[in-house]
């Protein structure tokens, strides 16, 4: 019973190093998202995916991109990290329909970038 | 432009009373409407949600809120409080029709304290 499962849980980065986060959803779910959290300003969007092979920019794209290879993962790459992208990585999906309402999230994964 | 609002950062109630943590959201059309729970270094977890139906919904652990189409709010309600409630709450608005609803609108949440 996995649903959303993100990897790595801890890393710290060096400034300028890349790094990629890996989100795997079990729950034949279109829809897939990457959120960030940070004190006082709750989940804000960064990239989401309808598809396998779609990606689109949410709220506060820039410095990550995203691939959506297959309908089951959806990876977040950062190029070069900055100690602004030092957050908490929240990985969530969730299916087409009235039913598919419902968005599912991961456990998260702990960025810090010195 | 759309917004969902938490007007308390946190929250401070007496085990077995009740409890309330506010929501407003500020969106067109008919929104769905959800709570999400989050404890210490753990994911967001699903509560309740408003679709249609009775403005009144139940949903885990015995919260349950109330939709309030004038007031454009859905507070999280709970008779009698736990210790173990202790957590940061959520409130997010999938706003009705399309373009936009692949995007879900989360506040920046309320820090409910129950206190033994």
């Amino acid at each position: 019973n996995a649903g959303v499962t993100q990897t790595p849980k801890f890393r710290v980065l060096k400034t300028g190093q890349s790094m990629t986060l890996l989100c795997a959803q079990d729950m034949n779910h279109e829809y897939m998202y990457w959120y960030r959290q940070d004190p006082g300003m709750g989940l804000r969007l960064i990239h989401y995916s309808v598809g396998e092979g779609t990606t689109a920019k949410g709220e506060v794209p820039d410095g990550y991109n995203v691939s959506r290879l297959k309908k089951q993962n959806f990876l977040l790459g950062l190029e070069s990290a900055a100690p602004s992208q030092t957050s908490v990585y929240f990985c969530a999906s969730r299916s087409t329909g009235d039913t598919g309402n419902t968005i599912y999230f991961g456990e998260g994964s702990w960025l810090t970038v010195v | 432009a759309q917004s969902v609002a938490q007007p308390e950062d946190q929250v401070n109630v007496a085990e077995g009373n009740p409890l309330t943590v506010k929501c407003t959201y500020s969106v067109s059309g008919n929104p769905y409407l959800f709570w999400y729970v989050q404890y210490p270094n753990r994911g967001l977890q699903f509560l309740l949600k408003y679709i249609t139906g009775d403005n009144l919904v139940k949903g885990s652990y015995g919260f349950e809120a109330e939709f309030n189409k004038s007031q454009t709010s859905f507070h999280l309600k709970k008779p009698s409080a736990l210790v173990s409630d202790s957590a940061l709450y959520f409130c997010a608005v999938r706003p009705a029709g399309a373009p936009g609803t692949y995007k879900y609108i989360f506040g920046t949440g309320t820090r409910l304290k129950v206190l033994a």
